[in-house]
């Protein structure tokens, strides 16, 4: 496909684990990224992969990444009502020559007390 | 350490008229990306200057310009705003290697065209 996909919306009771995936476009993409917008807010930075790497872990959060499939996942654990927030996955498209990361339209994750 | 700054952080246009909104990156990034976060249609690449120049453009009509400044700020200018034009606009920098740190964003102004 030529756009990053990923599901718009995520329901999880507080406390459980949230899984979000993503599929992206460009096997030569260098980083693939998770950002996380929460509302009225700009873009964070909440973690990246490198594309040699299967699996990155940044305490709750943990990176997975299937080269083959070209599929991204996000898994947060134990999440919090803080952790409710769009969140999109980006990849640096042609290795980053072209300057620009190309964004998922975002998944809505809304916890549940 | 500063982050992005962008302003203003709303303002109100009428159709037709014309629109800067200005960004100022993090103390030694040399990158300046803009975005268009329009309802429902996701982050939109629209403009990315390094050093001064533009180096790519997205999909957008050239009534959408902007220019980098030597002290690396950065400015995007729309000319007759369309109604479609309402959307939260976000800058964003990184040093142009510092890909494994991926973008820094401001938070975005927002534009409402009536």
């Amino acid at each position: 496909g030529e756009d990053v996909e990923q599901s718009l919306f995520l329901s999880v009771r507080e406390g459980d684990s949230s899984v979000i995936n993503c599929t992206y476009t460009d096997s030569s993409s260098t980083y693939l990224y998770w950002y996380k917008q929460e509302p009225g807010a700009g873009l964070q930075l909440l973690t990246y992969i490198f594309s040699n790497m299967d699996m990155k872990q940044d305490q709750r959060l943990t990176v997975l990444l299937n080269k083959k499939d070209k599929h991204l996942s996000l898994r947060i654990a134990d999440t919090q009502t803080g952790d409710s927030a769009i969140y999109f996955c980006a990849e640096s498209k042609y290795g980053g020559s072209q300057g620009n990361l190309i964004f998922g339209k975002g998944t809505k994750l809304s916890v549940k007390p | 350490e500063a982050g992005v700054t962008q302003s203003p952080t709303h303002l109100i246009k009428t159709r037709g008229q014309q629109v800067t909104l200005r960004c100022s990156p993090i103390s030694g990034h040399t990158s300046v990306y803009w975005y268009q976060q329009a309802l429902g249609l996701g982050l939109q690449f629209l403009l990315w200057y390094d050093e001064g120049e533009e180096r790519n453009r997205g999909n957008f009509p050239p009534r959408f310009s902007g220019r980098q400044f030597p002290n690396y700020s950065s400015e995007l200018n729309v000319n007759a705003l369309e109604l479609e034009d309402s959307a939260l606009y976000l800058c964003a920098s990184s040093y142009w290697t510092g890909w494994e740190n991926g973008y820094t964003f401001g938070s975005g102004t927002r534009l409402t065209v009536v």
